[in-house]
Formats: structure tokens, sequence, C-alpha cells
């Protein structure tokens, strides 16, 4: 069964250093996605990627975050400059089309820990 | 006033049980309703997804909609202890795109 895959699983980094994580969504699907949960809270959407573009942002999704599609399968999160509160896991998701409403796959996730 | 509300739990249900979630929501036009399972350390697992009033059914799960009260619930029948874990509500709001606001999620204990 087709799943989004995410790596690296576990990434530990400075405040203030600039990390990517990288997802692969499932090959058919259409629509990305990037939300987060830091520990013990509840699962909170970042921005969502459609044609080679930002659909939406939330709040969180400033101008330290970034986004990317570098090649046909992969799909990146950048975090310019970490701080401390971006320790969290992070989580790809995908669907397969773009028409509201649809189902999101999420990936294992990305834990980030910022020292 | 929160997006999407949870009870925290915990939940415990004895094995063989019915377990009973449930979920509600601030905005009255949202149209589509999700319940994702996790497990501790895990990412988000779909169950199953609801749009119309009423009830669907996929195997041992119920989800129960209505919309006039807000109030999106999931029913485990003959619960296992492979069942322990946390439940997720998530809505898809109209106008913001296909972005989802999740519930805090509830805990739930399946006890042998």
């Amino acid at each position: 069964e087709p799943e989004v895959t995410q790596t690296p699983s576990h990434q530990v980094t400075q405040m203030g250093q600039e990390v990517i994580l990288r997802c692969v969504p499932i090959s058919n699907h259409l629509y990305f996605y990037w939300y987060r949960q830091i520990l013990g809270q509840k699962v909170e959407f970042l921005v969502s990627f459609y044609n080679n573009e930002i659909s939406e942002k939330s709040e969180i999704f400033d101008d330290q975050f970034s986004v990317e599609r570098p090649d046909g399968s992969n799909f990146t999160l950048k975090i310019r400059s970490t701080k401390l509160e971006d320790s969290a896991m992070y989580f790809c998701a995908s669907s397969e089309i773009p028409e509201y409403p649809d189902t999101q796959y999420f990936g294992p996730g990305t834990r980030l820990t910022v020292l | 006033q929160k997006e999407v509300e949870q009870n925290s739990g915990p939940l415990s249900v004895p094995e063989g049980a019915i377990a009973s979630l449930n979920c509600t929501y601030s905005d009255r036009g949202s149209q589509s309703f999700f319940w994702y399972r996790q497990y501790s350390g895990k990412s988000p697992e779909l169950i199953m997804f609801i749009y119309s009033n009423g009830d669907k059914e996929d195997g041992r799960f119920t989800a129960q909609l209505n919309k006039a009260s807000q109030y999106v619930s999931l029913l485990i029948r003959d619960s296992q202890p492979s069942d322990s874990a946390t439940y997720l509500c998530a809505v898809n709001k109209p106008h913001t795109g296909n972005q989802f606001y999740f519930g805090t999620g509830t805990s739930l204990t399946v006890i042998p």
C-alpha cells in the first residue's frame, strides 16, 4: 500500500541553525501539507502546497519557514533559523485530489529537537 | 472558542465493550469530518471520514454526524486492547482550503 515517507526520523539541531525536513508524498497525490505537533498538544496545520505553489498557510508559517518541491517526488520544509519553540513532531501529508474536501494521509513524522 | 473540541479522557473500557468518542466543532459551515488514530509517538492514521448527517459504518467503527448540533462521534464496537490510542477528530472548514483543524484528542484505554 502506498504511503508517505519522511526523513530523517529524528533531527537534533542547535538554536539558530537551518534544518530541512524531507517528505516523499504518495506518488499520484497532488496536494501536499505540513503539520506540526508540539509534545502533548494538538496537531496544527502549517502549510498546503499545490501546483508548485503555496495554497494556504497558517500564522505559524512565518518568514522562517519555506517549502519546496525540488523534483518530481520530494517535498521539503525548511526552517531557516530554528528556535527552541520549533521543537515538535513535523508531519507531512498528501491527498489525491485538490477538490474540497479530501482525505489526507500522514507520513511517520520527523521529531525535531532544538537545543 | 476552540475550532474542534474533544474530551481529553482518559476513557477506559473493558475488552469487548463499545467505546464512544465525541467531538464538537464551532464552524456551522464545516462539511467534512475525519477520525484519526494516533499511537504514542506515531503519526495520525486515518480511520474514517463522514460528510453527511447520520451514521457511517466501517467494520467495527461507526461515525455519526449531527450538523444541527455540530457534533461528531466515533463508536468502536468489540473494543480490543490494540485500539488503545489517542483518537483525533479533524474538521475541514469551508473557505480555508484543505487545511484540517484537529482536536486535542481523546485517550482510549481498552482493558483486557
